[in-house]
């Protein structure tokens, strides 16, 4: 079945900073992926996705591309900032369900 | 405020006892959703409705838990005789086409 790895948190990065956040997958067929992300407190929130092979998804900066040569959907974005502290999820889907890893937690400083 | 809403959001009680959660999705999605999520993990699927139909339930899922959705519209999700295991945030997603929306959570604490 479907699954997910995630670089292995906690990421501590100085505000401004170049973010990547590694995901690879395995998955039987061609899933649709997911980064969702949980700010403290907060209850999870779709950030981006991607439907098929080469798919860019982008939202508030943050960048992925469906890779299916590598199988492979990094998280990226260029500058990031104290308010992106974040825990962040890449998750394909499977069977109409979404598959979750364990998170990578970002604490970005001022 | 149109967005997943679950009650309570913080629920305490005692080992042995039944809990209910509710969940109220975006109206317009067929799709209904429970996750389990404990502290530095994922969300964990525990099972999903399509309208009124309990289409999926998770293996780990014991016979302890049950879920409904009687009308195609809210969902209730019932813990019997409660563990301290049972101890997590349990989150409610909808969705009409591929992507979940999920709403807050209810933290549930088994003493």
């Amino acid at each position: 079945g479907n699954s997910v790895t995630q670089m292995e948190g906690p990421v501590t990065l100085s505000e401004e900073a170049f973010l990547t956040i590694n995901c690879t997958y395995t998955a039987t067929g061609y899933p649709s992926l997911f980064w969702y992300v949980q700010y403290p407190g907060e209850g999870l929130q779709l950030l981006l996705k991607a439907t098929k092979a080469d798919d860019k998804g982008s939202n508030k900066g943050f960048e992925a591309t469906y890779r299916k040569e590598t199988t492979s959907f990094h998280l990226e974005k260029g500058s990031v900032q104290v308010s992106d502290s974040a825990v962040y999820f890449c998750a394909p889907d499977r069977d109409d369900k979404i598959i979750f890893g364990k998170g990578t937690r970002l604490h970005i400083l001022p | 405020d149109t967005g997943v809403s679950q009650n309570p959001r913080h629920k305490i009680t005692k080992r042995g006892q039944n809990v209910t959660f509710r969940c109220d999705p975006i109206s317009e999605h067929n799709r209904l959703y429970w996750y389990r999520q404990t502290l530095g993990q994922g969300p964990e699927f525990l099972t999903y409705f399509q309208n009124e139909a309990q289409l999926e339930k998770s293996r780990l899922l014991s016979d302890r838990f049950s879920a409904e959705r009687p009308k195609g519209s809210f969902s209730t999700l019932e813990i019997q005789r409660t563990e301290q295991g049972d101890s997590a945030m349990y989150l409610c997603a909808s969705s009409l086409a591929k992507e979940q929306f999920f709403g807050p959570g209810t933290r549930l604490t088994v003493l």
